[in-house]
């Protein structure tokens, strides 16, 4: 079965600066995608950035960037001038691209604080 | 376009007591998913639908049941609650097939057990 392992529990970040959040997965799969997830206060899930696991192109969507080596294993989510509306759970997923429909596997979440 | 709701948004119970937890998508998403969420575990799948009429069991299906009679929406049952089942659930619809990579989440529902 595949796992994700998110070994941040908490991070904090100052207003303006940049944040790197880790996420590791284990899985036996060559087809698959990988997800950052950001839950505010409001409980929302909301999608930050997707990747998919056969294109070598690190995904990005404005200030969030994504370092995914697949050898490794990892697929770290970069936050680039933090802003105070960051602040959130951060969830990374996954998900196999091979096995018809499969759910989404999550890891256990980081806690982001902004400092003002 | 509401894309995926939930009702309710909070609920107390006292445990042995009964409920039915909706969701309802309006994107017309073959899949649709339960989960929950405890503090220090992630989200976790209770059940899952890959069509009108059928369901599956996740990773912890036990003391819930499903129902996906229409399309567009999906039932969570808990027949007798218990404390346990404090947690926050959420549902999720997706695409099928290898479009459906992306699953888009309600607002969640506050259970509370007592």
């Amino acid at each position: 079965a595949q796992t994700v392992t998110q070994s941040q529990p908490e991070m904090s970040v100052q207003e303006a600066e940049t944040v790197t959040l880790s996420c590791t997965y284990d899985t036996s799969e060559s087809d698959y995608y990988l997800f950052w997830y950001k839950q505010p206060p409001s409980r929302q899930m909301i999608l930050v950035i997707r990747q998919e696991a056969y294109k070598q192109q690190n995904a990005t969507e404005n200030r969030f960037s994504v370092n995914f080596q697949k050898a490794a294993k990892s697929f770290s989510l970069k936050i680039s001038d933090s802003q105070l509306g960051d602040a959130a759970m951060y969830f990374c997923a996954y998900r196999s691209a091979i096995r018809g429909n499969t759910p989404l596997v999550f890891g256990k979440g980081t806690r982001l604080s902004v400092i003002a | 376009n509401a894309g995926v709701t939930q009702t309710p948004k909070f609920r107390v119970l006292k445990t042995g007591q009964s409920m039915t937890l909706l969701c309802a998508q309006d994107m017309n998403h073959e899949y649709m998913y339960w989960y929950r969420q405890d503090p220090g575990m992630g989200l976790r799948l209770i059940h899952y639908s890959v069509g009108e009429g059928t369901t599956a069991k996740g990773e912890v299906p036990d003391g819930y049941n499903v129902s996906r009679l229409k399309k567009q929406n999906f039932l969570l049952g808990l027949e007798s609650a218990a404390p346990s089942q404090t947690s926050v659930y959420f549902c999720a619809s997706s695409y099928s097939g290898r479009w459906g990579e992306t699953q888009y989440f309600g607002p969640g529902t506050r259970l509370l057990v007592l």
